[in-house]
C-alpha cells in the first residue's frame, strides 16, 4: 500500500516552460488536492476534487490547470512557469470531502523556476 | 481568511507540556490538525468536528470551541519525535475548501 505517490520529486524549469505534476492515490478514496506550500506559509489550497468527475477552484488557481483522470490519478499542470511559481507541491487525498475526513498527503514535488 | 496559530514558535524540555492555539474569524464547521517534519509531508493528528465529535490519535487531545472559532490542540509530556511544525486546517460554510494557518515551530530539546 503505497498511499499517496508524486512524481517527479525535483524540478527545475525555465520560465515559460509547461509541465505536469502527476499524483496517484492506491486507497480509493474520493477526493483529491492539491496545495503549495511556500517557505514559512502553511498550505495553499490549488485546485481539489471531490468525485472522479469534478474538479474545483481552491484559493490560488491562477497559473494552474488539473485534470482528474480516474479515480486514482489527479495531475496538475503549468502551461507556462512563472519564477512566482518556485514552491513544494503537495498532492492529498480523502475518503470524503467535507470536515470528517482526514487527509494524507504525498512526499512532496519541489519546483524552482529560473 | 487564513486562520491564526499561536505561538508562532515554541521550544520545550523533554516531558514538558505546550498548547497550540488556532483562532478563526469565520464560523467553522471542522478543524484538521496536522504535524510536519522538515522535509517531509504533513502526516493527520486529529480531526474536531462542529458538534463535538473528535477523531485523531490517542495520545494527543485538542479542543474546538465553535462560538469563540477557536481550536486548541495539547501535547502533553512532550517526547523528542514531536518536533514539528504543526498546522491547523479550517473549514468554513460547509465549503469542503480547508485553509491552513501559517504553522507553529516546535522543538522539543533532551
Amino acid at each position: 500500500n503505497a498511499g499517496v505517490t508524486q512524481t517527479p520529486k525535483f524540478q527545475v524549469l525555465k520560465t515559460g516552460q509547461s509541465m505536469t505534476l502527476q499524483c496517484a492515490q492506491d486507497m480509493n478514496h474520493n477526493s483529491m488536492y492539491w496545495y503549495r506550500q511556500d517557505p514559512g506559509m502553511g498550505l495553499r489550497l490549488i485546485y481539489y476534487s471531490a468525485s472522479e468527475g469534478t474538479t474545483d477552484k481552491g484559493e490560488v488557481p491562477n497559473g494552474y490547470n488539473v485534470s482528474r483522470l480516474n479515480k486514482r490519478e489527479f495531475s496538475l499542470r503549468l502551461e507556462s512557469a512563472a519564477p512566482s511559481q518556485t514552491s513544494v507541491y503537495f498532492c492529498a487525498s480523502s475518503e470524503g470531502q467535507g470536515g470528517g475526513h482526514e487527509q494524507y498527503f504525498g512526499p512532496g514535488t519541489r519546483l524552482t523556476v529560473t | 481568511q487564513q486562520p491564526v496559530q499561536s505561538p508562532q514558535a515554541v521550544i520545550l524540555r523533554e516531558g514538558e507540556d505546550a498548547v497550540i492555539n488556532c483562532s478563526s474569524s469565520k464560523a467553522l464547521y471542522s478543524v484538521h490538525w496536522y504535524r510536519q517534519k522538515h522535509g517531509e509531508a504533513p502526516v493527520f493528528l486529529m480531526i474536531l468536528l462542529k458538534g463535538g465529535e473528535q477523531k485523531g490519535h490517542e495520545k494527543i487531545s485538542a479542543s474546538f470551541n465553535e462560538k469563540k472559532q477557536q481550536s486548541s490542540l495539547y501535547l502533553t509530556a512532550s517526547q523528542l519525535s514531536y518536533s514539528g511544525t504543526y498546522f491547523c486546517g479550517t473549514e468554513s460554510g460547509g465549503t469542503y475548501k480547508y485553509i491552513f494557518g501559517t504553522g507553529t515551530r516546535l522543538k522539543v530539546l533532551a
